[in-house]
């Protein structure tokens, strides 16, 4: 299957502080979905990109859809405790399934 | 608005025993359903989705399977557990192939 690669693995940050994480692939994909997990939950969608170059914003997160197509970035700005958590990207390649990055792992330090 | 329910949120079975999942979801007609398994190095791994009543594709060939016996209704099965079975399930749906995933809130089975 398609591999997405997801860095960094995990973040260690004070409160205050901007956050970015990148998802990249080998492949291109049509739509770069993030989302954020807190434990015992399900994946909830933060940001949908459809078009290269796309520059999406939900709050204090800001998402890109890669000029090339094989890669999506997430900005989260101006932490908060409440940001912690598992963010995931996900690629989808037209006429196929969504692929998983393995996540990144936030952790705020009040 | 869309809510998706999934039950139950916890569940521990003995190796051997059958299994069913059940999720459903409220305010949309025909949705794309899915099943994943969630291991604990964090990885979604896709098991079947399905695009309409009756119509599953597996993903992966394992121990378990999965029915819509209703539109907007997906049941995962297993006649006899494995203990690597154990995970965290989560169902999604979606309006369209392409459209974002929403998740339920997953069911953390436990094989013993």
């Amino acid at each position: 299957g398609q591999q997405l690669n997801q860095s960094p693995q995990s973040m260690f940050i004070q409160e205050g502080e901007d956050v970015s994480m990148n998802c990249t692939s080998s492949s291109i994909f049509n739509t770069w979905l993030w989302y954020k997990q807190d434990p015992g939950e399900g994946p909830v969608l933060l940001i949908a990109l459809y078009k290269a170059g796309e520059l999406t914003s939900n709050g204090r997160l800001t998402a890109q859809f890669g000029i090339t197509r094989k890669d999506s970035f997430l900005n989260i700005s101006a932490s908060i405790p409440s940001d912690v958590g598992i963010y995931f990207c996900a690629g989808l390649v037209r006429g196929a399934q969504f692929y998983f990055g393995t996540g990144t792992s936030l952790t705020v330090i009040p | 608005s869309q809510t998706i329910h999934q039950w139950p949120a916890t569940l521990v079975q003995p190796v051997g025993s059958p299994l069913s999942l059940e999720c459903t979801v409220e305010g949309t007609s025909n949705p794309n359903l899915y099943w994943y398994r969630q291991a604990a190095g964090r990885g979604l791994q896709l098991l079947f989705y399905s695009v309409g009543i009756g119509q599953i594709s597996s993903e992966v060939p394992q121990n378990l399977s999965a029915s819509r016996p209703q539109d907007r209704q997906f049941i995962l099965s297993s006649k006899k557990l494995l203990l690597s079975d154990s995970g965290f399930y989560l169902c999604a749906w979606g309006r369209t192939y392409n459209s974002p995933l929403h998740f339920g809130n997953g069911t953390r089975l436990t094989v013993t």
